[in-house]
């Protein structure tokens, strides 16, 4: 069974940095594309970012909201995906999901997802 | 202000049939596949359609979508009151170079 774990989460002051963990059993990370989709509260689904296999480049890409202060990276020996966060601010405050699947030029489609973390942004 | 507009809201009485649509532009739905999402109160979502019109293994055929020009349709059949929940479109936006999601669409059965 795919299992996605998120870790990592809490409550953090404006300005500051916390790295999301998510690591993932029952299929083969290295060969997985990986994307942060976050949830304000009681918001719509934001997506975060993108993470491509070694295999196909291990590209990464942002929205514009992070751009810059947000930094997606993988540990394959590990089967850990991390998001970086750094220059956090309020409107961060979110439930950040990790989820596999293709998401590029042509399409984007998250077929697995974790039960989420919650980041706080707060003085 | 998301860029996939979806409407907030729909109601319908259980056993009907319910369509939502997702509305974008030549950038995003026009020229790359839609999934649509299904998030239950307090879970993570869920893929029910990926490439327009596909289902994964173990969603049932309640289920379909459907993509012409610029729009994509969530179409459920046979209503029961444990769909309710919110449902979201997303597909990739080839100007922003990015993922983009609908705002969201809350579904009622009652």
């Amino acid at each position: 069974e795919m299992q996605l774990v998120e870790s990592g989460g809490g409550l953090v002051k404006p300005g500051g940095s916390l790295r999301l963990s998510c690591v993932v059993s029952g299929f083969t990370f290295r060969n997985a594309w990986m994307s942060w989709v976050r949830q304000a509260p009681g918001k719509g689904l934001e997506w975060v970012g993108r993470i491509k296999s070694k295999t196909d480049g291990g590209t990464t890409d942002y929205a514009a909201p992070v751009k810059g202060r947000f930094t997606i990276s993988r540990d394959d020996s590990k089967d850990t995906l991390y998001l970086q966060m750094n220059s956090l601010k309020t409107e961060d405050t979110a439930v950040y999901y990790c989820s596999t699947g293709y998401c590029s030029t042509g399409s984007c489609a998250f077929d697995n997802w974790g039960q989420g973390t919650l980041v706080t942004v707060s003085s | 202000q998301s860029v996939l507009t979806q409407p907030p809201s729909v109601s319908v009485a259980p056993g009907q049939k319910v369509t939502i649509s997702c509305s974008g532009s030549s950038s995003n739905i026009g020229n790359n596949y839609v999934s649509w999402y299904q998030q239950l109160p307090g879970t993570a979502p869920k893929l029910l359609i990926y490439d327009n019109n596909k289902r994964p293994s173990g969603i049932p055929d309640r289920f379909s979508g459907s993509k012409s020009g610029t729009s994509a349709t969530l179409g459920i059949t046979g209503l029961q009151t444990g769909d309710e929940a919110d449902y979201y479109c997303g597909t990739w936006d080839s100007s922003l170079s990015a993922g983009v999601f609908g705002g969201g669409t809350k579904l009622t059965v009652l």
